[in-house]
């Protein structure tokens, strides 16, 4: 059974005050590690997937680094704009993603 | 280029009735997997569909049902509905497999 844990569960940020969440995964066998961004109310919205460990990815103020047994969303220099719930999920071999409970992010202005 | 779209945005349904969601995912997108989120079990994964076959089912009981038709539009039905039924469903599209899975803006359901 995969598991994911996100750490912490929740961060208020000045604006300006940049911070890193983590993402702890275990898997039989890692097909790719997605990060989402959830408003409330509406749909996970698609940042980005990892595939193997030392990969990097990033868009605009969010930067995302794989291990081989966790993951960081770095964001740098955040705006309030920046506010929301942040999901990890796993891919492993059975069609499915497995989700992180989440770290809300509050951006004060 | 269109997203997912999935309709009814809200639900509010009695008790044992039942219900049926409808999702239209990415064009082109051929794997549409369905889920449901609630603030006590954050995000839990229902099923997942390819070419009108279920490849994965998650653990949930037998009231809860879901079919693709040919052209990738998928439904999922739950019968005799319970209050704890009460989430947002939401769906989720990709290509192939679950790589890079972009979700609607999903279902909310509530049940009274």
């Amino acid at each position: 059974e995969d598991q994911v844990t996100q750490s912490p569960e929740a961060l208020r940020l000045q604006e300006g005050e940049s911070s890193s969440l983590n993402c702890s995964y275990t898997v039989s066998g890692l097909r790719g590690l997605f990060w989402y961004r959830q408003d409330p109310g509406k749909g996970p919205e698609f940042l980005f997937t990892l595939y193997s460990a030392g990969e990097e990815k990033e868009k605009e103020r969010l930067k995302a680094t794989l291990t081989k047994k966790e993951s960081f969303l770095h964001i740098t220099a955040p705006k309030p704009e920046d506010s929301a719930t942040y999901l990890c999920a796993v891919n492993s071999n059975d069609y499915k993603l497995s989700f992180g409970a989440g770290t809300t992010v509050t951006v004060r202005a | 280029k269109a997203g997912v779209t999935q309709t009814p945005r809200y639900l509010i349904k009695t008790r044992g009735q039942q219900v049926t969601l409808s999702c239209s995912p990415i064009s082109g997108h051929r794997s549409v997997s369905w889920y449901q989120q609630t603030p006590g079990q954050g995000l839990q994964f229902l099923f997942e569909y390819f070419s009108e076959t279920q490849r994965n089912k998650g653990n949930f009981p037998g009231r809860f049902s879901g079919r693709q038709f040919s052209n990738s539009r998928s439904e999922m039905n739950v019968s005799t509905l319970e209050l704890g039924d009460s989430a947002l469903y939401l769906c989720a599209s990709s290509r192939v497999g679950v790589t890079e899975a972009f979700f609607g803006q999903g279902t909310r359901l509530t049940v009274v």
